[in-house]
């Protein structure tokens, strides 16, 4: 079973679109999270969601958005798509807590034309 | 704000060397430590963390790293490389908020036959 699974892998499209990538975790963790991962392999923490609160990296251009219909999902959408959105998108999840570990989905690859 | 430095992008070792990946982090409070792998395509996987404690910890597949308050690092180290080995590794420092974590560039391990 994939604990931690995205859909769809690749995802290509036109500058100005609007796209969604989701992303569904089977583990039964509280906590969802979304990093983006540069084409230098640059990972950055984009949310982190659980029911209690979202977190924002002060970084991330309001036109990302999550997304959660319940415990088990975390959507991304993202509005007016451009080319320096081209990147690799991980969902994660875990149990609250810091010390908890986070395991990460196969990655969406997104690429703006 | 926190941040982690790996100094080294490529490390080139041959099977069976020794291998010492560096990481150097930067953070007001006693960090919350942790090596994930990235395999080529896939999401990343944690090898080992540090909360507290014994400042050596002991990993999944034979690594372990020592963290170093006076040096500010927390090194990973094994003994005796594998061909599996090779992947990129991420050397990361969490917050409570929210759990977030914030990744190093990143090192790319590649091992000679």
């Amino acid at each position: 079973d994939t604990a931690v699974s995205q859909t769809p892998k690749y995802l290509v499209t036109q500058m100005g679109n609007d796209k969604s990538i989701k992303c569904e975790q089977n583990l039964g963790h509280d906590t969802m999270y979304w990093y983006k991962q540069d084409s230098k392999k640059f990972l950055k923490i984009m949310f982190s969601y659980n029911n209690k609160e979202l977190i924002i990296n002060e970084t991330v251009p309001n036109r990302f958005s999550p997304k959660s219909p319940d415990k088990a999902h975390l959507n991304l959408h993202i509005n007016s798509l451009e080319l320096g959105d081209s990147a690799v998108y991980f969902c994660a999840s875990s149990q609250d807590g810091i010390r908890n570990e986070q395991f990460f989905g196969p990655g969406t690859r997104l690429t703006v034309l | 704000a926190q941040s982690v430095t790996q100094p080294d992008i490529h490390i080139t070792v041959s099977e069976g060397a020794s291998l010492e990946l560096r990481c150097n982090y930067s953070y007001g409070a006693t960090p919350y430590l942790f090596w994930y792998v990235q395999s080529p395509g896939q999401g990343l996987q944690l090898l080992l963390k540090y909360f507290s404690g014994d400042t050596l910890v002991q990993g999944i597949k034979g690594f372990e790293a020592e963290f170093k308050r006076s040096q500010s690092s927390f090194n990973l180290r094994k003994p005796s490389v594998h061909w599996s080995d090779a992947a990129e590794y991420f050397c990361a420092v969490g917050v409570r908020a929210g759990n977030m974590l914030t990744f190093g560039g990143g090192t790319r391990l590649m091992v000679k036959p």
